[in-house]
């Protein structure tokens, strides 16, 4: 099955600096990559995703890159803000497979 | 936004008691999971459910698990008889059409096994 694994397990930023969290994953046919954050206290939420069609996806502040051959994924956050801290998990999904693997999470503090 | 709902937010039991675990899936949604997440660990996937049936299931999901969906509104998973390791946070999830749509996740519910 896939195994996706994720760094840095924390970081920390100064507020208006970038952040970047890498991930890998195992299995070839994943081809759905999203990104949830997690507040305290509070279940998952999809902030952005990538299917392995594209190489890059952008929203506003955020932006993930994916590299199919090297079966690595990033998400990057400019321009960091206190509330921007949270637990971020990357995840991976083949086709067909009604189910996403969670990376080990990163937990974000930004610093005011 | 529409929201996935989870009760009860946080659930005590004692070993060895059958526990149910209640989720409203967003209305127009036709997937739905239920995944775990044990204290400080990432997020373990249980279970999919479409159309009336469990289309995947994780090695977690033993014969001590079951899910119903026992109107057009509930999604229930239960635990037959817990054990001290059930202990965990429980999300469930849905999704529009499949799994690499995006899920929305409830709040959880915080189950504790004493």
């Amino acid at each position: 099955g896939e195994n996706v694994e994720q760094h840095p397990s924390t970081l920390s930023v100064q507020e208006g600096d970038s952040a970047v969290i890498k991930c890998t994953y195992s299995d070839s046919a994943s081809n759905y990559f999203p990104w949830y954050k997690q507040e305290l206290g509070k279940g998952p939420q999809l902030i952005i995703d990538i299917r392995s069609n594209v190489g890059e996806k952008k929203d506003q502040r955020i932006a993930v890159t994916l590299n199919k051959t090297a079966k690595h994924f990033s998400l990057h956050i400019t321009e960091t803000q206190p509330e921007d801290s949270a637990v971020y998990f990357c995840a991976a999904s083949p086709e067909g497979v009604q189910k996403v693997t969670f990376g080990t999470g990163t937990k974000l503090q930004v610093i005011p | 936004e529409p929201e996935v709902t989870q009760t009860p937010s946080h659930q005590v039991t004692q070993m060895g008691q059958e526990v149910i675990l209640r989720c409203v899936p967003i209305s127009n949604h036709l997937y739905f999971y239920w995944y775990r997440q044990i204290l400080g660990q990432k997020v373990e996937f249980l279970v999919s459910f479409y159309n009336n049936e469990i289309s995947e299931k994780s090695e977690i999901f033993d014969d001590q698990f079951s899910v119903e969906r026992p109107d057009g509104s509930n999604f229930t998973l239960k635990i037959r008889s817990t054990k001290l390791e059930d202990s965990a946070m429980y999300f469930c999830a849905s999704s529009v059409w499949a799994a690499n749509y995006g899920y929305t996740f409830g709040s959880g519910t915080r189950l504790t096994v004493v």
